[in-house]
């Protein structure tokens, strides 16, 4: 049972115009939801996080959204730019002892062509 | 501050055998965390250390055991190796915190590709 999901596997965007990344879950005990960015051959970096007492975080380029209700969160990303050519993963955590434990999606490989 | 280091980069075990992968914690870490992404996967929770004792455990069988040293390094061993063993195994840290701070924010390594044949 995939906790959570990120339904596209691929995404790919002009330089310069907005990207738009999806994560749905299904867990409602999930409080805390972050995005990792990785590259080939290095370990996913941490690139935003949001609680789940906040509907949006800004971060320069980076903006998280999530709905609550919907059990939906987006990455918006603009501009794009050529290096954030990436996979991007969703990740959640529960509060107390799990609060480290994250449970990541699939993953969505971002291409942004110049 | 050196980042999150792992050994072997890469190795091939065949099926029965034992792996231990090796693990060091960014400069004021003290929590660990091993995680196994699948080609095609995100990865997943194995289990974590924190003042050299299993903190938290995924949905892995005994054959995955780990150790934490004083120095915060970690090892991850495999025991009976199958080969949907076959991953990358990412360490990461992250510096101990209150539950309630949401700074459950963890630093990866680069990981270790084990090939199973």
């Amino acid at each position: 049972d995939q906790q959570v999901k990120q339904n596209s596997p691929s995404l790919s965007v002009q330089e310069g115009r907005i990207s738009i990344l999806n994560c749905d879950y299904t867990n409602s005990m999930f409080d805390y939801f972050l995005w990792y960015k990785k590259y080939p051959a290095e370990g996913p970096t941490f690139l935003i996080s949001i609680s789940s007492i906040k509907d949006k975080n800004e971060d320069g380029r980076f903006t998280v959204f999530l709905n609550k209700s919907a059990k939906h969160l987006s990455l918006h990303i603009v501009p794009s730019q050529p290096g954030d050519s990436a996979v991007y993963f969703c990740a959640a955590s529960v509060p107390g002892a799990g609060s480290y434990q994250l449970t990541f999606g699939k993953g969505t490989k971002l291409s942004v062509i110049p | 501050e050196t980042g999150v280091t792992q050994s072997p980069t890469h190795l091939i075990k065949t099926r029965g055998q034992q792996v231990t992968l090796r693990c060091s914690s960014q400069s004021g870490h003290n929590t660990v965390s091993w995680y196994q992404q699948a080609l095609g996967q995100g990865p997943q929770f194995i289990f974590q250390y924190y003042r050299e004792e299993e903190n938290g455990r995924g949905n892995f069988p005994p054959r995955f055991s780990g150790l934490q040293f004083p120095n915060y390094s970690s090892e991850l061993n495999v025991n009976a190796l199958e080969l949907d063993d076959s991953a990358l195994y990412l360490c990461a840290s992250s510096p101990q915190t209150g539950r309630s701070s949401g700074a459950n924010v963890l630093t990866f390594g680069a990981g270790s590709r084990l090939t199973v044949l």
